[in-house]
């Protein structure tokens, strides 16, 4: 079975300063990993994913993550935080050896960032 | 292009009573998943379909149903509601099952 654990639930950063994000996996195969962003009342937004390649991988709004197979970690990072980076923040996996639940997404339980002033 | 779009936005609904809700996919998505946010179980997969066919099902009970249309439109339907499936129901969309699903902004159901 998939997991996903975000450890923090809530990351409290300044404007300007980087911040992380963290999330680890557990899949039996080979997995595709993506974080997605919430605001309130909205649904999930799309920011990045990671399916094979550079470990680094490149989103929107100048976020980043980082893929660790031997950590099973992809935290989500960004240098410089804004105010406006404030939402709740989810990790999600999907194990791409497994047909039949190919597409199923398991997400973590979300993390808070609160980015202030 | 337009995103998902899901209807309606909010709904109140009585114990007992049975609700569908609907979704469109991006245009040109084939597959439609459907996820239910709550803030004790966070986000629950509850089921896929793809050319009309569903795919994959979560653990969900017999109540929670869904198809999917020749236009790739989906309706999921909650039969004998409880107050336990008060929650944001979410829709994503995706090409192919198993690309980057792109979500609605869901709709949020209360049950009195």
């Amino acid at each position: 079975a998939q997991s996903v654990a975000q450890p923090e639930d809530q990351v409290n950063v300044a404007e300007g300063n980087p911040l992380t994000v963290k999330c680890t996996y557990s899949v039996s195969g080979n997995p595709y990993l993506f974080w997605y962003v919430q605001y309130p009342n909205r649904g999930l937004q799309f920011l990045l994913k990671y399916i094979t390649g550079d470990n680094l991988v490149k989103g929107s709004y100048g976020f980043e993550a980082e893929f660790n197979k031997s950590q099973t970690s992809f935290h989500l990072k960004k240098p410089s935080a804004l105010v406006s980076d404030s939402a709740l923040y989810f990790c999600a996996v999907r194990d791409i050896s497994n047909t039949g639940t190919a597409s199923k997404l398991t997400f973590g339980t979300g993390t808070r960032l609160q980015v202030t002033l | 292009k337009a995103g998902v779009t899901q209807t309606p936005r909010y709904l109140i609904k009585t114990r007992g009573q049975q609700v569908t809700l609907s979704c469109s996919p991006i245009s040109g998505h084939r597959s439609v998943s459907w996820y239910q946010q709550t803030p004790g179980q966070g986000l629950q997969f509850l089921f896929e379909y793809f050319s009309e066919t569903q795919r994959n099902k979560g653990n969900f009970p017999g109540r929670f149903s869904g198809r999917q249309f020749s236009n790739s439109r989906s309706e999921m339907n909650v039969s004998t509601l409880e107050l336990g499936d008060s929650a944001l129901y979410l829709c994503a969309s995706s090409l192919a099952a198993g690309d980057t699903q792109y979500f609605g902004p869901g709709t949020r159901l209360t049950v009195l």
